[in-house]
């Protein structure tokens, strides 16, 4: 079955500092994964999306995220954080149905990310 | 603001009840998806709907319903609800149905049973 795991359910950072937040799937055909963030009482929004080609993918608001098949890995990055950024970060993976035009996201549990100024 | 609309953003009700949860797709967005988060079994897949048609479907509660209508809006209906059903519930929406693609999510509706 298809799943995703976020180790971390915590992590604090200094503003400033570099962040990696992980992302390991399980899934047997070719992934399509995706980074989205959550901040208090709102939706989640994309941040990025890896369907194919470069293994490293740049999204919105400076983060980016490297794909590594060989560790079924997509890892998200930003080299410098700002207070703005504390929220909950989630890593998902899209899933084929079986009809046409069918498909999910599988998330993982989340990463509670804390900005310390 | 993603273009995805829910309503209510907040319902509160009593167990036993039934409500309706409302969802407007982004303009052109033909898929639409209901995900439920809570704090026990986190974000969950309940069911996608393409152009009308039911095209996935997660481990939606027999007591759960969904419709796309065919200006392509969306309802899910909650019905004997139970203290369990207390949940964020969002909507999401996407041009296509197939899995390299993106969806956008609503703000969600909060749903508390009491």
């Amino acid at each position: 079955a298809q799943s995703v795991t976020q180790p971390d359910i915590h992590i604090t950072v200094s503003e400033g500092a570099s962040l990696e937040l992980r992302c390991n799937y399980s899934y047997g055909a070719t992934p399509y994964l995706f980074w989205y963030v959550q901040s208090p009482g709102q939706g989640l929004q994309l941040l990025l999306k890896y369907f194919s080609g470069d293994t490293l993918v740049q999204g919105i608001k400076g983060f980016e995220a490297e794909f590594k098949r060989s560790q079924s890995s997509f890892n998200l990055r930003k080299p410098s954080v700002h207070w703005s950024d504390a929220a909950e970060y989630f890593c998902a993976v899209g899933v084929r149905s079986l009809m046409e035009y069918g498909n999910k996201l599988v998330f993982g549990a989340g990463t509670i990310l804390r900005v310390k100024s | 603001d993603s273009g995805v609309t829910q309503t209510p953003k907040h319902l509160i009700t009593a167990t036993g009840q039934r409500v309706t949860l409302r969802c407007s797709p982004r303009s052109g967005d033909l898929s639409v998806y209901w995900y439920q988060q809570s704090l026990d079994q986190g974000l969950q897949f309940l069911i996608q709907y393409y152009n009308g048609e039911e095209r996935a479907k997660g481990n939606i509660l027999e007591r759960f319903s969904a419709q796309q209508f065919p200006d392509l809006h969306s309802e899910l209906n909650l019905s004997s609800l139970e203290l369990g059903d207390s949940a964020l519930y969002f909507c999401a929406s996407s041009v296509g149905g197939t899995v390299n693609t993106e969806a956008f999510f609503g703000q969600g509706t909060r749903l508390t049973v009491v």
